[in-house]
């Protein structure tokens, strides 16, 4: 168990809809990851948050959005969901704000599954 | 920019043999590497890492070797064993970026 925690575990949904995904980081950390895994497009980064600011972008299209909020915990907004959007969807903390820090290891949420139908 | 490229699996091997999975990385300026291992249904975990060149990381019985020469962290193990069945990812943080490149991650089946 890395501390990370995902909700919900499994989501199914219509296409053109939008949905919510929470990540609560490990006590202590400042910074959450959002990250995309699918069988096309392999693990992506998507977005960082550092004590309620953005820190790095990556692929993250115009329809998501994420916000972290004053307790820390992350939401990725997903909206006019398509059917490519499927698939899971995992939350990273971390203590500081820089990836490349060797005292700044990742730490790994179980994943959101969203199934787009 | 930069990029990870990584062997293609499936990867299936018999307990107790050697293994060895390819990384190869494309980056400028001096990048810290990674191997991140995902058991089934969970997310993933650091398995061992290197930041400068000629660096080893090891963890749980795995290696790999920061090789700037070659561009390569290749991950080895002696002996596998059945719990190591998973899927493996390489990735690398270069020095002025913020995030993690990953490989297209190689799953590795150990049959008993």
């Amino acid at each position: 168990d890395s501390g990370v925690t995902q909700t919900p575990k499994h989501l199914i949904t219509a296409t053109g809809q939008r949905v919510t995904l929470r990540c609560s980081p490990r006590s202590g950390d400042l910074s959450v990851y959002w990250y995309q895994q699918s069988l096309d497009q392999g693990l992506q980064f998507l977005i960082q948050y550092y004590n309620g600011e953005e820190r790095a972008k990556g692929n993250i299209l115009e329809r998501f959005s994420a916000q972290q909020f004053p307790d820390l915990h992350s939401e990725l907004n997903l909206s006019s969901l398509e059917l490519g959007d499927s698939a899971l969807y995992f939350c990273a903390s971390s203590v500081g704000g820089r990836a490349e820090s060797s005292y700044n290891e990742q730490f790994f949420g179980p994943g959101t599954r969203l199934t787009v139908l | 920019g930069n990029s990870v490229t990584q062997m293609e699996g499936p990867v299936t091997l018999s307990e107790e043999a050697f293994l060895t999975i390819n990384c190869t990385y494309t980056a400028t300026g001096y990048p810290s590497l990674f191997w991140y291992v995902q058991y089934p249904g969970e997310g993933l975990q650091l398995l061992l890492k290197a930041t400068k060149a000629d660096d080893k990381g090891s963890n749980k019985g795995f290696e790999a070797t920061y090789r700037k020469e070659t561009t390569s962290f290749h991950l080895e193990k002696g002996s596998v064993q059945v719990s190591d069945s998973a899927v493996y990812f390489c990735a690398l943080v270069g020095s002025s970026a913020s995030k993690i490149i990953f490989g297209s991650g190689t799953r590795l089946s150990i049959r008993p």
